[in-house]
């Protein structure tokens, strides 16, 4: 059980254009997921966390115009990169909490973004 | 602000032999401490969790510990094989204010046959 699909695994883009991941909790509701981006040999870095139905709570340096997120149901998240340029290229990854806080959380297999 | 040290960066062991990984926490609120095992290309795994009002949580090989008046807790993983050469995070978080997980830097653990 607990299982969360993300999509695509891979995107490669043109500098400019904007880029969609999403995020699904295919076994359980969701009424929250996180995003996180990861960079190299590092660990995760908190991007937002988003609530069905309200909007999302961006972490400090993270923007929201930029990284646009949408939780329309308790099972779908989605993480819009809009005017991607290089350096947004990174591994993005979600997340869904089974059950209330300070619940395990659950891991999609990530997306790897690449801008050219 | 609270913060998570995870220690050491990176563990080689040979096949067979124990490995222990291990993590400190700042926020002595924290009551709940997931550990994560991250292949490459992949998302991260939930392999054990501990909460605060156990000491020590075992799975198989898999097992945690957890000192709450140090706060320290560590992973250990015994009989390694090749397959648990990974990325390992541990976390912690609470049940109060601001719920959301503090991440390790974590561990690349290579596993040598």
């Amino acid at each position: 059980g607990a299982v969360v699909s993300q999509h695509p695994s891979w995107v490669i883009c043109k500098s400019g254009t904007s880029v969609k991941i999403e995020c699904r909790s295919l076994d359980f509701q969701a009424t929250t997921m996180f995003w996180y981006r990861q960079f190299p040999k590092q660990s995760l870095m908190l991007m937002a966390t988003s609530n069905e139905g309200s909007k999302a709570t961006y972490e400090q340096g993270v923007e929201k115009d930029k990284f646009l997120i949408n939780h329309a149901s308790l099972t779908l998240s989605t993480l819009t990169v809009t005017s991607a340029h290089p350096e947004d290229s990174s591994f993005y990854i979600c997340s869904a909490q089974l059950g209330a806080n300070n619940s395990p959380l659950h891991f999609g297999n990530g997306t790897r973004l690449t801008v050219t | 602000g609270e913060n998570v040290e995870q220690h050491p960066s990176t563990l080689s062991v040979q096949e067979g032999d124990s490995a222990v990984i291990k993590c400190t926490y700042s926020d002595s609120a924290s009551n709940y401490f997931p550990w994560y095992k991250q292949e490459l290309g992949k998302g991260p795994q939930l392999i054990i969790d501990i909460r605060s009002n156990v000491g020590e949580k075992k799975d198989q090989r898999i097992a945690v510990t957890l000192n709450k008046t140090a706060k320290h807790f560590s992973l250990h993983i015994t009989e390694t094989q090749p397959e648990d050469s990974a990325v390992y995070f541990c976390a912690a978080s609470k049940t109060s204010g601001t719920y959301k997980y503090i991440f390790g830097t974590g561990t690349r653990l290579k596993v040598l046959a």
